[in-house]
């Protein structure tokens, strides 16, 4: 059964750094979204992209967050000065053209922890 | 400001009884609706959808949707301590757009 992949599962990184999550979604799929869950909290979304450009993003997805598509399989998140509270657990999530009942499949996530 | 709202639980079921998950949502235009399962640390797996009123079954899963009263459920029957987990509802507005998720409801299923 087709799956959206992530990498890596975790990743520590110090406060300031530069880290790249990347994910290979369901290869048919149109449609590709990141998310993130802080501990305990609800899924929020960060940015959705499709043709190759940001479709919607929300509050959260400042200038500290980009998302490219650098070849026809990988969709990367980069966040470029990471913070304490940006330590979460990434989501990639991808979905198929479709109208109704487009289903969206999540990949197995990335932990981040920033320290 | 699109919410969805359930009740965080837990909530305990006997093994083998019907176990009941309730979510409501702000956005009287949403158009689709998902239910997914989401293990301690892992990702939210999807269950099913319904975009319809009414009711949809898949094996043990039903999901039940009332747009009048932006209502929406999923009964399990037959729980399995495997069961176990927190289930979040989401829910599209329409199209592709990003799913809106709620806290999540925890289910614990006592053998």
């Amino acid at each position: 059964e087709p799956e959206v992949t992530q990498t890596p599962s975790h990743q520590v990184t110090q406060m300031g750094q530069e880290v790249i999550l990347r994910c290979v979604p369901i290869s048919n799929h149109l449609y590709f979204y990141w998310y993130r869950q802080i501990l305990g909290q609800k899924v929020e979304f960060l940015v959705s992209f499709y043709n190759n450009e940001i479709s919607e993003k929300s509050e959260i997805f400042d200038d500290q967050f980009s998302v490219e598509r650098p070849d026809g399989s990988n969709f990367t998140l980069k966040i470029r000065s990471t913070k304490l509270e940006d330590s979460a657990m990434y989501f990639c999530a991808s979905s198929g053209q479709g109208g109704e009942g487009t289903e969206a499949f999540f990949g197995q996530g990335t932990r981040l922890t920033v320290v | 400001q699109k919410e969805v709202e359930q009740n965080s639980g837990p909530l305990s079921v006997p093994e083998g009884a019907i176990a009941s998950l309730n979510c409501t949502y702000s956005d009287r235009g949403s158009q689709s609706f998902f239910w997914y399962r989401q293990y301690s640390g892992k990702s939210p797996e999807l269950i099913m959808f319904i975009y319809s009123n009414g009711d949809k079954e898949d094996g043990r899963f039903t999901a039940q949707l009332n747009k009048a009263s932006q209502y929406v459920s999923l009964l399990i029957r037959d729980s399995q301590p495997s069961d176990s987990a927190t289930y979040l509802c989401a829910v599209r507005p329409w199209g592709n757009t990003p799913l809106v998720f709620g806290k999540g409801t925890r289910l614990s299923v006592i053998a």
